[in-house]
């Protein structure tokens, strides 16, 4: 079936200490999201790309960073993770973001961090 | 500014009773998306409206959009377990095309 795999599921970290959690799609999708929640709140965009554009949401802090060297694969790198970065990280991906369509997203199941 | 209401937040409620719960703006919104979200899992996509006063069923679950676009509304008949997780309302900003506007959620516990 195709679908948004997010790896690892879960990973403990080190304040301080760099995270990198990957995302793959066989949607085919062009665009894709890194999106953060915080227990039972709504998810927070962080970051998305169309195809290789990237684009930072305004308020993402200079500590998270993004890859994405294919249409297949992303990444979410934390370069210095602090105490409020433990959230669940989520991938997620749409068709195309063009005039007139609905938006909707395809979520992997979540990458959980905490942070000690 | 685009603003998604949720309500209630939290809702428990015993297997088989039935529930609704809300998302509302002051702003009009071009489509609407309802997610489910299990404790550990990514949302999942339930359901798109997208014209006034649609409805639409998925098995116990009848979703409403407003006539004015403004609103939605999620019904569940007779509840079960299976039910329970964060239901989240979304919709496109209109400033953005990769930008959804979220409601907070509603966190809703069946209990066998």
């Amino acid at each position: 079936d195709a679908m948004v795999i997010q790896n690892p599921r879960y990973q403990v970290t080190q304040f301080g200490k760099p995270v990198t959690l990957s995302c793959s799609q066989t949607l085919n999708h062009n665009v894709m999201y890194w999106y953060q929640q915080k227990s039972s709140q709504a998810p927070k965009l962080l970051f998305h790309y169309y195809d290789k554009d990237f684009n930072n949401e305004a308020d993402t802090p200079d500590n998270f960073q993004s890859r994405r060297p294919n249409t297949s694969f992303c990444f979410l790198d934390i370069r210095s993770p602090g105490l409020g970065d433990t959230a669940m990280y989520l991938c997620a991906t749409s068709r195309d973001g063009g005039g007139g369509h609905t938006g909707e997203l395809f979520f992997g199941e979540g990458s959980r961090l905490t942070v000690l | 500014t685009q603003l998604l209401e949720q309500s209630p937040q939290f809702l428990s409620i015993q297997e088989g009773e039935n529930l609704t719960v809300y998302c509302n703006s002051s702003s009009v919104f071009s489509s609407l998306q309802w997610y489910r979200q299990e404790p550990g899992e990514g949302p999942v996509l339930l359901v798109t409206v997208v014209t006034g006063g649609e409805v639409k069923k998925l098995k116990r679950l009848t979703f409403q959009f407003g006539d004015a676009r403004k609103d939605s509304s999620l019904h569940i008949t007779a509840a079960q377990p299976g039910d329970t997780g964060l239901y989240l309302c979304a919709g496109p900003s209109r400033d953005s095309n990769y930008q959804l506007i979220w409601g907070a959620g509603t966190k809703l516990i069946i209990k066998p």
